[in-house]
């Protein structure tokens, strides 16, 4: 199966402070992009997404970044709180290949109170 | 709305049996369902693509005779791991498309083969 990557970097951040969780692409045919939070022994969680045809999108205390000319996506967390801590993965999709979802190779993110 | 749920979550076989792994639709139809799978502390990998009615569509590396997959309905597919091995054992996770880009994961279930 497809993935980009098999290991697993760690992100450690202190309660209250910002979170930015990077993630590189190489599918330039990619024009839709994911981000997901998973908790263990669960399915991934939907947090945001963001079109080709933007750079930046905001959610709630979240926001994604997309650089297309360096083919790199960032997941900013604003106020990080312990109940963040998680495994975040961006993920890809592709006007050429229908709806297959891609997974990146995740950040495992940790929140010290 | 946009529920998917798996059944068992989690189940324990014998090496050399045959498991059966469901991903339900609870509240919409999904022509095409995915599964994926996680080894401890990796990203999910996607296995194969199933689609309503027709045969699916494996990964490359993915043996499609191991891994039998049925979707017989808008809002169950199967996977089905057959004469499982202990390095079959994994997180098995499915997820059901309702339209583009609107894909929506279940809980995952865990295999452990003894």
């Amino acid at each position: 199966g497809e993935s980009v990557g098999l290991h697993l970097p760690t992100l450690s951040v202190q309660e209250g402070d910002n979170s930015i969780i990077n993630c590189a692409y190489s599918n330039s045919a990619s024009d839709y992009f994911i981000w997901y939070k998973q908790e263990s022994g669960k399915g991934p969680q939907f947090i945001i997404d963001i079109r080709s045809n933007m750079d930046k999108r905001q959610g709630q205390r979240v926001t994604v970044l997309l650089n297309k000319t360096v083919k790199h996506l960032s997941l900013q967390i604003a106020a990080t709180q312990p109940g963040d801590s998680a495994v975040y993965f961006c993920a890809e999709n592709s006007r050429t290949s229908y709806d297959k979802v891609i997974f990146g190779p995740g950040t495992s993110l940790s929140v010290i109170p | 709305g946009a529920v998917v749920s798996q059944h068992p979550s989690w189940v324990i076989c014998k090496s050399g049996t045959s498991v059966k792994i469901e991903c339900r639709s609870l509240d919409f139809q999904a022509t095409t369902m995915f599964w994926y799978r996680q080894f401890p502390k990796q990203s999910l990998m996607l296995m194969a693509t199933s689609n309503e009615g027709s045969k699916a569509t494996y990964e490359q590396g993915v043996e499609k005779d191991k891994f039998l997959i049925n979707h017989a309905s808008l809002t169950l597919s199967t996977l089905t791991v057959t004469s499982a091995h202990p390095e079959d054992s994994s997180f098995y996770i499915c997820s059901a498309g309702r339209g583009m880009n609107e894909q929506y994961f279940g809980p995952g279930t865990r295999l452990t083969v003894t």
